[in-house]
């Protein structure tokens, strides 16, 4: 079957506009999770999904970033007034249950000039 | 405090020879899960092994074993008869438990990279 798709793979922009990512889960998976890796690191935590609510925000750096998943299935990550500091690779998981192994898609490297 | 530490920065080893990536961890719950991803070039994260913090035997998946020592919270990750293919980049990770809050995010290291020589 297919595994977790991410879209576009790689996203230029100017600082200070919009950009939305999205991430297509393996069908069937609940839990869906963003995570953002910059150069040199390990990923770290954005938000959490379960189902259609965000059971967990607390890792978005502020109020700029902004995480939807309306049906359940496909969520965007959405992020305004972009700034230089927001370039990094944008990486989705998902996982049959919060508690089980996530599957990660190939990521999203975003650039912001 | 770091809750994961991966001290080796690079790590070369021979093809065919095994080698050890070093994984410390900190919690203070009882149940937690313990994961070995690895990375390579192309940027996929890819799912090694796991161990829960109440397993009693070491993982194994294939030429992967995960040494876990539960009183030195360290578990490092085995690679035996290294290949080619084998080099990337191999992140340690722990999903806290419950009573922590966790709704099941991984938390992660800076990651090793290893570098398989022929």
């Amino acid at each position: 079957g297919a595994g977790v798709s991410q879209t576009p793979s790689n996203k230029v922009t100017e600082k200070g506009k919009y950009v939305e990512l999205r991430c297509d889960p393996i069908s069937g998976h609940t839990a869906l999770y963003w995570y953002r890796q910059s150069l040199g690191q390990g990923p770290e935590f954005l938000i959490y999904f379960q189902g259609t609510g965000a059971a967990d925000d607390s890792g978005l750096p502020n109020d700029r970033f902004f995480a939807v998943r309306p049906e359940g299935s496909v969520s965007t990550l959405k992020i305004q007034r972009t700034e230089r500091g927001d370039s990094a690779v944008y990486l989705c998981a998902s996982s049959p249950w919060h508690y089980n192994e996530q599957f990660f898609g190939p990521g999203t490297r975003l650039t912001v000039l | 405090a770091q809750k994961i530490t991966q001290t080796q920065p690079g790590m070369f080893v021979q093809e065919k020879e095994a080698v050890t990536l070093d994984c410390t961890y900190d919690t203070s719950d009882q149940s937690y899960g313990l994961f070995w991803y690895k990375q390579p070039s192309s940027g996929e994260m890819i799912f090694l092994i796991y161990q829960g913090s109440y397993d009693e035997q070491n993982a194994t998946e294939g030429r992967y074993s995960l040494n876990f020592q539960k009183a030195r919270k360290s578990a490092n990750l085995v690679i035996s008869a290294s290949q080619l293919g084998d080099s990337a980049m191999y992140f340690c990770a722990m999903r806290e438990g419950i009573g922590g809050g966790s709704q099941g995010n991984l938390i992660f290291g800076k990651g090793t990279k290893l570098s398989v020589k022929p």
